[in-house]
């Protein structure tokens, strides 16, 4: 009864440094998408996918890369960490885009000093 | 980009008391959810709403679709300690553009005193 599993759960960084953070989903889901939560601000959607090998843009997309290579991974990357990357990031999944909910994991809370 | 505003941000209520919350948009949503986070958790879909004017409950919840499709509300009766918590609103858009993106209210706090 996983669902969405996010790894790691917290991790400090130093400026520059560079990380990926993990998604995985056993739902079979088409649709997935990392968003970042800070104080105040919801939740902005940095990048989606809609299937394997399929990434896109999402509001907050600058400073992050992702990869979409198996259907039930989705990797978030930061290449070059920045004290604005600082937030809690949580992935999220669906089966379709025709009203289907999204499902969340746990969050992974990144610092960077 | 579509925005929401969510209010309030924040509300402190004795036990028992009910809770309204709502959500505007200046756009048109063709779903709307409300999720609710707690703490070092991720958020859990709580009510979601497909038509104007669908109302739909789930046990003390109760959440409304704006007949504008604008807006949204919520309301938590008769609530308890394990309310507390906070409470996100979120649109939806149609398919195919939108690829089923969600964009989400600032969020509303809510504390409930025993």
């Amino acid at each position: 009864n996983a669902g969405v599993t996010q790894t790691p759960k917290f991790r400090v960084l130093k400026t520059g440094q560079s990380m990926t953070l993990l998604c995985a989903q056993d739902m079979n889901h088409e649709y997935m998408y990392w968003y970042r939560q800070d104080p105040g601000m919801g939740l902005r959607l940095i990048h989606y996918s809609v299937g394997e090998g399929t990434t896109a843009k999402g509001e907050v997309p600058d400073g992050y890369n992702v990869s979409r290579l198996k259907k039930q991974n989705f990797l978030l990357g930061l290449e070059s960490a920045a004290p604005s990357q600082t937030s809690v990031y949580f992935c999220a999944s669906s089966y379709s885009d025709r009203g289907e909910p999204q499902h969340f994991g746990d969050g992974t809370r990144l610092s960077i000093l | 980009g579509q925005q929401l505003n969510q209010s309030p941000q924040s509300m402190f209520i004795q036990e028992g008391e009910d809770v309204s919350m709502n959500c505007t948009s200046s756009s048109i949503f063709n779903t709307w959810l409300w999720y609710k986070q707690d703490p070092g958790e991720g958020p859990v879909l709580l009510i979601a709403l497909y038509k104007a004017g669908e109302l739909t409950s789930n046990g003390r919840l109760t959440a409304q679709f704006g007949i504008t499709r604008k807006d949204s509300f919520l309301n938590i009766s008769a609530s308890i300690p394990s309310d507390v918590g906070i409470y996100f609103c979120a649109g939806q858009g149609a398919g195919g553009t939108s690829y089923g993106k969600l964009t989400f209210g600032q969020g509303t706090i809510l504390t409930v005193h025993p």
